[in-house]
């Protein structure tokens, strides 16, 4: 069955890097794009970016372009977000999640960042 | 861009109705998609492209989208239907996924 599982979520200060991992397994993982979307502490789910199947394109929400960089490795079925120059309202869960034509299929669990000073 | 507007709350009795709203300009012309997240748990898809039902969602999910306004029903509500819902769309022109604020379901 699909699973993707989140790690590398923690406390770090602002102004610090981090940068979390996603794990794909029970399917192609090379076919499909992949997003992350973060949800801060009792807020809504806010998309961050994606990244097409082959790599060859990412798109980026306006508050993280030029901070959080997503990459993937397919012969590891693994794909990333690189953090940098956090800030407090980067605290949230962050989800890595399938997609499937211009919606999402399939989400992680999640896993927790919090930046404090 | 867009931004998709829906009511911070609903309240229904079991075995009545609900209906979430997601709205902004002309959202018809666009394929909408539904999300349900329960407390502590990670978001599941419960319609996609306006109306489509993935495998495993009741028939009791149902969607609908035209004009300014698309809408999430779920008939004959059941209390493990109480959730944070969310409408979801592709802008295009900027290249982005936009989810909508978010509609907390209450079974009274």
């Amino acid at each position: 069955q699909v699973q993707l599982v989140e790690s590398g979520g923690g406390l770090v200060q602002p102004g610090k890097s981090l940068r979390l991992s996603c794990a794909a397994s029970g399917f192609t993982f090379s076919n499909y794009a992949m997003h992350w979307v973060r949800q801060a502490p009792g807020k809504g789910l806010e998309w961050v970016g994606v990244i097409w199947y082959d790599g060859s394109n990412k798109f980026y929400e306006d508050s993280v372009k030029g901070r959080f960089t997503i990459s993937r490795d397919n012969s590891k079925n693994t794909v990333n977000l690189q953090l940098n120059s956090l800030r407090v309202e980067d605290t949230a869960v962050y989800y890595c999640a399938r997609a499937r034509s211009n919606y999402i299929d399939f989400w992680g669990q999640g896993t927790l960042l919090t930046v404090s000073p | 861009s867009y931004v998709l507007t829906q009511p911070p709350s609903v309240s229904v009795a079991p075995g009545q109705t609900a209906r979430i709203t997601c709205g902004e300009n002309n959202i018809g012309s666009e394929s909408v998609h539904w999300y349900q997240q329960k407390p502590g748990q990670a978001p599941v898809l419960v319609v996609y492209d306006d109306s489509d039902r993935p495998s495993g969602i009741p028939e009791r999910f149902s969607g609908s989208n035209s004009g300014d306004t698309a809408t999430l029903t779920i008939s004959r509500v059941e209390a493990g239907d109480e959730a944070d819902y969310f409408c979801q769309v592709w802008d295009s022109s900027h290249d982005h996924y936009v989810f909508g604020t978010g509609t907390k379901v209450t079974v009274l």
